[in-house]
């Protein structure tokens, strides 16, 4: 059972551009949103993360949408560079959980 | 500080042959997972431990065992290879800090079974 359903599996964007990755959770009980970046080769990394009591979180280049209504949430990746070229996987938890649920990830590459 | 360290990093086993892959952490961290990487499904829960001395299965534990043998070292057994468990393997700890669930993963053990 996918509990937490991310599109698109695959990306190209242009330099410059927006990338998006959009993800949504069917449990209401989850309120722990995380992003996690893989490059090749390695093991994944924390990116940025949101709890529902906020619509939007903002580090850097990096932008966490959350729609707590329509149980989504996306990440958006302002002035994609040729570095941010990975694969990346959305993730949710219950409160007090220590199990993440992931979503099935997407491959971003950014064209030079 | 070398954070979650896995070992080995690639093997080839036969149907049938057994292994255990090793996994370790210094970061003090209470609990630990094993997953699985393929392609098109992201990452998939096979087991965790919340604490030293208790293990819990998660999405897909069928095939595989695991010990917590101390704070610092989860290992992940596989009894009886099949070509269904070719896959990425991935460590992760983690720390409840402020409630955050952040898990740090290890580098991966690239696993083929013919």
């Amino acid at each position: 059972q996918q509990q937490v359903k991310q599109s698109p599996q695959s990306l190209i964007v242009q330099k410059g551009g927006i990338s998006i990755i959009n993800c949504a959770y069917e449990n209401t009980a989850f309120d722990y949103f995380p992003w996690y970046q893989q490059f090749p080769g390695k093991g994944p990394a924390l990116l940025i993360a949101i709890r529902p009591d906020v619509s939007e979180k903002k580090e850097g280049r990096f932008t966490i949408s959350f729609n707590k209504s329509a149980k989504q949430f996306s990440l958006h990746i302002m002035d994609s560079q040729p570095g941010d070229s990975a694969t990346y996987f959305c993730a949710a938890s219950m409160k007090g959980a220590q199990k993440l649920v992931f979503g099935q990830g997407t491959r971003l590459t950014i064209n030079p | 500080n070398a954070g979650v360290t896995q070992t080995p990093k690639f093997q080839v086993l036969k149907t049938g042959q057994s292994m255990t892959l090793q996994c370790a952490q210094d970061m003090n961290h209470n609990s630990m997972y094993w997953y699985r990487q393929d392609p098109g499904m992201g990452l998939r829960l096979i087991y965790y431990s919340a604490s030293e001395g208790t293990t819990d299965k998660g999405e897909v534990p069928n095939g595989y065992n695991v010990s917590r043998l101390n704070k610092r070292e989860f290992s992940l057994r596989l009894e009886s290879a099949a070509p269904s468990q070719t896959s990425v393997y991935f460590c992760a700890s983690s720390g409840l800090g402020q409630g955050v669930n952040e898990q740090f993963f290890g580098p991966g053990t690239r696993l083929t079974v013919l």
